[in-house]
């Protein structure tokens, strides 16, 4: 049974720092992984999605990493903004049934 | 439509009463996903449809919940003799492809329907 875990649960940093967020998914059997923002009460946003046969994709601020052989992906954030406070929730979708599963996300906080 | 449009946004409700929710994916969307999030929690599974075939409903979490999308568009979940653990939001979210990798496509989410049962 795939499992998506995030750590850290929280983290509360300065404004304009880089930050690193972690996903890690125990089988690596997946189509592709995407990141999430979601602002309190209300839908998820999607962020990046990076394909099983993708490394990175990058937007704007963000770049995400895939290391599916180890289970792994990185969300960075860089120059971070009061703007970025959100929790963030990383999500793989399964080739075995096709379910897209979701972690328990990572609710970050930018001090200005 | 132009997003996911989910309703009820918010019902309240007695145990043991039914609940409907529906909804209305993005026009031309094949996959339709329903989730239910408690506060803290990501995104849990509860069951999808390509079209109108229902393709997983393992996350079902009792034969009380139940899910249809007749027409291959607008889906309903419907509970019956909600009980107060079912209390949560619910969240909808459709892609265009019946597999997400096929095409450089996204999930996109509704505002979800938070029910509360009293």
């Amino acid at each position: 049974k795939q499992e998506v875990t995030q750590i850290p649960a929280a983290l509360s940093v300065p404004e304009g720092e880089n930050l690193v967020l972690n996903c890690s998914f125990t089988d690596s059997a997946i189509y592709n992984l995407q990141w999430f923002r979601q602002d309190p009460g209300k839908g998820l946003t999607s962020l990046l999605l990076i394909q099983s046969s993708q490394r990175e994709q990058t937007s704007g601020r963000l770049n995400a990493s895939l290391d599916k052989s180890s289970g792994r992906s990185t969300l960075y954030i860089a120059a971070s903004q009061p703007g970025d406070s959100a929790t963030y929730l990383c999500a793989v979708e399964e080739t075995s049934y096709d379910k897209v599963i979701f972690g328990p996300g990572t609710s970050l906080s930018v001090i200005p | 439509g132009a997003g996911v449009s989910q309703s009820p946004r918010y019902k309240v409700t007695k145990r043991g009463q039914d609940v409907a929710l529906r909804c209305d994916p993005i026009s031309g969307h094949v996959s339709l996903y329903w989730y239910r999030q408690a506060l803290g929690q990501g995104p849990e599974f509860l069951t999808y449809f390509n079209y109108e075939a229902q393709q997983d409903k393992s996350g079902l979490p009792n034969d009380r919940f139940s899910a249809e999308r007749p027409e291959g568009s607008i889906s309903t979940l419907t509970i019956q003799r909600t009980e107060q653990r079912d209390s949560a939001m619910y969240r909808c979210a459709s892609s265009l492809s019946p597999r997400l990798a096929e095409i450089t496509g996204e999930l996109f989410f509704g505002e979800g329907s938070r029910l509360t049962v009293l």
